[in-house]
């Protein structure tokens, strides 16, 4: 019972540096997300994608670009890596964007930028 | 904007406890609230969904309600256990999708044997 797969889980970067943050689900769900998790500052949406082929700017796109690769693949792409994205990223999915179904969650990829 | 406050931000119980985790929000237009559970270092896990037609849903040990008119949810768990102890959060749906979600900054729940 795989769900929702993250790669890697830990990443340290130098500022500047890029790097993509990969995630899989198996449970065949049209849509997917990526979030982040700052200390006091709760889960924000960054990107998400609401089918294969589609995606959309959430709360917070600023530096990131994301690519939704097929069904099963959802890519967060940072191109020039800064300090204020040090934090924990959460990749998520769900049937649909319906709002009666619930996501499921990756265990996260932890990314401090030096 | 909606706003979700969760407090208290952390909560000490002894096992066997009944204990009620609060979640409030500052739009009540809303189509559902949600209640998660993260453990260290791992995802979030849905515990419970409530639609915005619902007064409360349960599982288990645990039952959620909601009232909309006040803004307010709250989280009952049920003669607690060291295995509950984890971050609780809730996430509103005022937006009628699933990328509307606002969540909460979370209660920190642990449980002593």
């Amino acid at each position: 019972n795989a769900g929702v797969t993250q790669t890697p889980k830990f990443q340290v970067l130098k500022t500047g540096q890029s790097m993509t943050l990969q995630c899989a689900q198996d449970m065949n769900h049209n849509s997917m997300y990526w979030y982040r998790q700052d200390p006091g500052m709760g889960l924000r949406l960054i990107y998400y994608s609401a089918s294969e082929g589609t995606t959309d700017k959430g709360e917070v796109p600023n530096g990131y670009n994301v690519s939704r690769l097929n069904k099963r693949e959802f890519s967060l792409r940072l191109e020039s890596a800064a300090p204020s994205q040090t934090s924990v990223y959460f990749c998520a999915s769900s049937e649909g964007i319906g709002y009666y179904q619930p996501q499921h969650f990756g265990d996260g990829t932890r990314l401090s930028i030096l | 904007k909606q706003e979700v406050t969760q407090i208290p931000a952390a909560l000490s119980v002894p096992e066997g406890e009944n204990l009620v985790l609060n979640c409030s929000f500052t739009d009540s237009a809303i189509y559902n609230l949600q209640w998660f559970r993260q453990d260290p270092g791992k995802g979030l896990t849905s515990l419970l969904l409530i639609q915005s037609s619902q007064r409360e849903q349960t599982s288990g040990r645990l039952n959620a309600s909601l009232d909309k008119s006040s803004g307010r949810s709250t989280l009952y768990i049920a003669a607690s256990q060291p295995g509950d102890s984890a971050t609780y959060l809730c996430a509103v749906n005022s937006g009628g999708s699933n990328y509307k979600l606002t969540f909460g900054k979370g209660t920190l729940l642990t449980v002593n044997p």
